[in-house]
């Protein structure tokens, strides 16, 4: 298995609403990824996983929460976004951090109401 | 400042044309990575050059680092439409765990 899943492909909130973007791999990659990437710009870093441990934090808004249950599993906890948010959310892992080459899912296109 | 400008930021070709995309930082690479996006989808890998002077090819696409490391091309030789979409730089700043991005090309083929 060489691919990162991402669920939903599409998700449509309201600004009071609770969801969570999911990111799967079986690689045995110990390093995962969040990025945001708005329309016709590129993707903007947002968080760093490195053996399941929150290492960077590119001064995200508390209203997107990362979570890392496991090694495989990567998750982001949405709560009382904003229409700017609207976004496609792309998880991306790698053999560890540091220059091992980088896999990307497919992306979450979300867009706040 | 931006860490990597990426050159040109469109660019419209015929069918069967050569074309070169071009990607430049500041500061010394020490992983240089070439994605294509088609729009609103996910990234898909195309190649990674770590050494200075190296130089990769995949079917019709080579790219190459230059021997100072801070410069990449992205070369298509006969483009066909397939190739068509959004071809991002990226590369590990600071301390590696960034993989910062170019403002990306949009490579439009026309048949």
């Amino acid at each position: 298995d060489t691919e990162v899943t991402q669920t939903p492909k599409h998700l449509v909130m309201g600004m009071t609403n609770k969801k969570s973007l999911k990111c799967e791999q079986h690689m045995g990659h110990r390093a995962m990824y969040w990025y945001k990437q708005k329309a016709k710009k590129p993707p903007e870093l947002m968080f760093v996983y490195s053996y399941e441990k929150l290492s960077i934090n590119e001064s995200v808004p508390s209203r997107f929460s990362p979570e890392c249950p496991n090694s495989s599993l990567l998750n982001l906890h949405l709560h009382a976004l904003q229409p700017e948010d609207s976004a496609l959310y792309l998880c991306a892992s790698s053999r560890e951090t540091g220059g091992y080459g980088y896999t990307f899912g497919s992306g979450t296109r979300l867009t706040v109401v | 400042s931006q860490e990597l400008e990426q050159s040109p930021q469109s660019l419209i070709v015929q069918e069967g044309k050569n074309l070169t995309i071009n990607c430049t930082s500041s500061k010394t690479l020490y992983g240089l990575y070439w994605y294509k996006q088609k729009y609103g989808e996910g990234l898909i890998f195309l190649m990674m050059l770590q050494k200075g002077g190296e130089e990769k090819s995949h079917e019709k696409i080579t790219a190459k680092l230059d021997e100072k490391k801070q410069q990449s091309s992205l070369h298509i030789t006969a483009s066909q439409p397939s190739h068509a979409g959004i071809y991002l730089c990226g590369a590990d700043v600071g301390s590696g765990s960034r993989l910062t991005f170019g403002e990306g090309t949009q490579l439009t083929v026309n048949p």
